[in-house]
């Protein structure tokens, strides 16, 4: 089975200043790491995903994401966060060796909210 | 453009009715999947359909049906035996052949229910 868990419900952080959502998953094999937003009554946006390689991912909007194998977390952080950020991400995962379903897994989501 | 395109964007429904949202998609992804949204619970999987005529239930299709007549199209019913139907359904697509199969989704249905 596969799971994602998001500990934080909302994060607040002051516009300019570093910003980390935490995201932490569990996983047979080895796993497929996403991150998505979500804008009020709109779909999911992808942002970045971990396939392999190198820890630090890049994804829009000047995101980021590092990949710890062994505390098994993804988090999603930005150097500078923007008033425009304000929104709900979901981290999702998916194994690898999953090749029957296929499907991601969600987190609950985080609240992010920008202050200006 | 390519896209996944839902509708009706907003849906209310009186108890007892059975009610269809739809999905299409043209971006030729071979997989399509259902998922429910709540409140501070995530999405939660319904349905998915990896080819044309079959499907498979997800974590919570009790309630729900759906069909898959053709690759672009994958609509679901939610039916009166669902006991807690309000909420945001969103519906995705990926690629199939290889790769980590990063969902695309649509802009939602949120149904209500009366």
């Amino acid at each position: 089975a596969q799971s994602v868990a998001q500990p934080e419900d909302q994060v607040n952080v002051a516009e300019g200043n570093p910003l980390t959502v935490k995201c932490t998953y569990s996983v047979s094999g080895n796993p497929y790491l996403f991150w998505y937003v979500q804008y009020p009554n709109r779909g999911l946006q992808f942002l970045l995903k971990y396939i392999t390689g190198d820890n630090l991912v890049k994804g829009s909007y000047g995101f980021e994401a590092e990949f710890n194998k062994s505390q098994t977390s993804f988090h999603l952080k930005k150097p500078s966060a923007l008033v425009s950020d304000s929104a709900l991400y979901f981290c999702a995962v998916r194994d690898m060796e999953d090749t029957g379903r296929r499907a991601l897994t969600f987190g609950s989501g985080t609240r992010l909210q920008v202050q200006p | 453009d390519g896209g996944i395109t839902q509708s009706p964007k907003y849906l209310f429904r009186k108890e007892g009715q059975n009610v269809t949202l739809s999905c299409e998609q043209n971006l030729n992804h071979d997989a399509m999947y259902w998922y429910r949204q709540d409140p501070g619970q995530g999405l939660r999987l319904i349905y998915y359909s990896q080819i044309v005529n079959d499907f498979q239930k997800g974590d919570i299709a009790e309630g729900y049906s759906v069909s898959r007549e053709k690759k672009e199209s994958f609509p679901l019913t939610v039916t009166s035996a669902q006991k807690n139907p309000t909420a945001f359904y969103l519906c995705a697509s990926s690629m199939l052949a290889g790769g980590p199969g990063e969902l695309f989704f649509g802009e939602g249905s949120r149904l209500t229910v009366l």
